[in-house]
C-alpha cells in the first residue's frame, strides 16, 4: 500500500523559511516522479513543482509563483521528499500536499497535507 | 499555461438525480501519439486530500462507483454522476496533466438540493 505522510508545516513570518517533508512508503522513491501541490484556505488546487526520478535525471520544474524561492529534493536513503521554501510570502499560506505521479503522469497517490501559515 | 474552466461553480442536485459538471481547457489535452486525453477528475471532501476518480478523461479509478463517468475529448469534458448519493457531496476538480505547469479547474461545489 502506498502511503505519503507530510510534516513540517507551521507558522512562519514573511521572509522566513520552512522545510516540508514527505515520508514515502510502498513505492521506490528513487525512480518515482513526485509532485507538490498546495491549496490556500477556501481556494482551489495549485501545482507547486515536480522532481523526476533518478533514471530520468532527477530534473525539477516549478510553478512561476514559487520559482527561485522553493526547491524540491529527496533523500532516497530515508524515503523522504522535501520542499524547501524560502522568502515566504503571505500568499504562500496553504495546505501543502505531496503526490506520487505514475508512469502515465497521473498523480494518483496523495498525502493528507500539512498546513503552512505565513503571517506576522 | 493551459487554463481549465469548469461550469457551473455550484450545483445543487436532488438525491437520486443526475449531476453533470463541465470542464473546458484553453488548448487540447489530447496527445496525438497515443490518442489519449490527459484529463482527470478529482473529488475533494472537507479536510481531506483530493481523490482521483477518473483519468484519461473516461477511465474510472479502481474502487470508484460506476455511477461516476467521464466523457469528452480535446478541449471539452464532462463528469457525470448518474444518481446522486449523499456521500457524493464534495468539490470536484478537473485537472490536466498534459504538460507542466499542471493546472486545475476552479472547482464545482456539488450539494443536495
Amino acid at each position: 500500500e502506498v502511503q505519503l505522510v507530510e510534516s513540517g508545516g507551521g507558522l512562519v513570518k514573511p521572509g522566513g523559511s520552512l522545510r516540508l517533508s514527505c515520508g514515502v512508503s510502498g513505492i521506490t522513491l528513487s525512480i518515482a516522479w513526485m509532485n507538490w501541490f498546495r491549496q490556500a484556505p477556501g481556494k482551489g488546487l495549485e501545482w507547486v513543482g515536480r522532481i523526476k526520478g533518478k533514471p530520468d535525471g532527477e530534473t525539477t520544474d516549478y510553478a512561476a509563483p514559487v520559482k527561485g524561492r522553493f526547491t524540491i529534493s529527496r533523500d532516497d536513503s530515508k524515503d523522504t521528499l522535501y520542499l524547501q521554501m524560502n522568502s515566504l510570502k503571505t500568499e504562500d499560506t496553504a495546505v501543502y500536499y505531496c503526490a506520487a505521479e505514475d508512469s502515465s503522469n497521473i498523480n494518483d497517490y496523495w498525502g493528507q497535507g500539512t498546513l503552512v501559515t505565513v503571517s506576522s | 499555461d493551459i487554463v481549465m474552466t469548469q461550469s457551473p461553480d455550484s450545483l445543487p442536485v436532488s438525491l437520486g438525480e443526475r449531476a453533470t459538471i463541465n470542464c473546458k481547457s484553453s488548448q487540447s489535452v489530447l496527445y496525438n501519439s497515443n490518442n489519449k486525453n490527459y484529463l482527470a477528475w478529482f473529488q475533494q471532501k472537507p479536510g481531506q486530500p483530493p481523490k482521483l476518480l477518473i483519468y484519461w478523461a473516461s477511465t474510472r479509478e479502481s474502487g470508484v462507483p460506476d455511477r461516476f463517468s467521464g466523457s469528452g475529448s480535446g478541449t471539452d469534458f464532462t463528469l457525470t454522476i448518474s444518481s446522486l448519493q449523499a456521500e457524493d457531496v464534495a468539490v470536484y476538480y478537473c485537472h490536466q496533466y498534459y504538460s507542466t505547469p499542471y493546472t486545475f479547474g476552479q472547482g464545482t461545489k456539488l450539494d443536495i438540493k
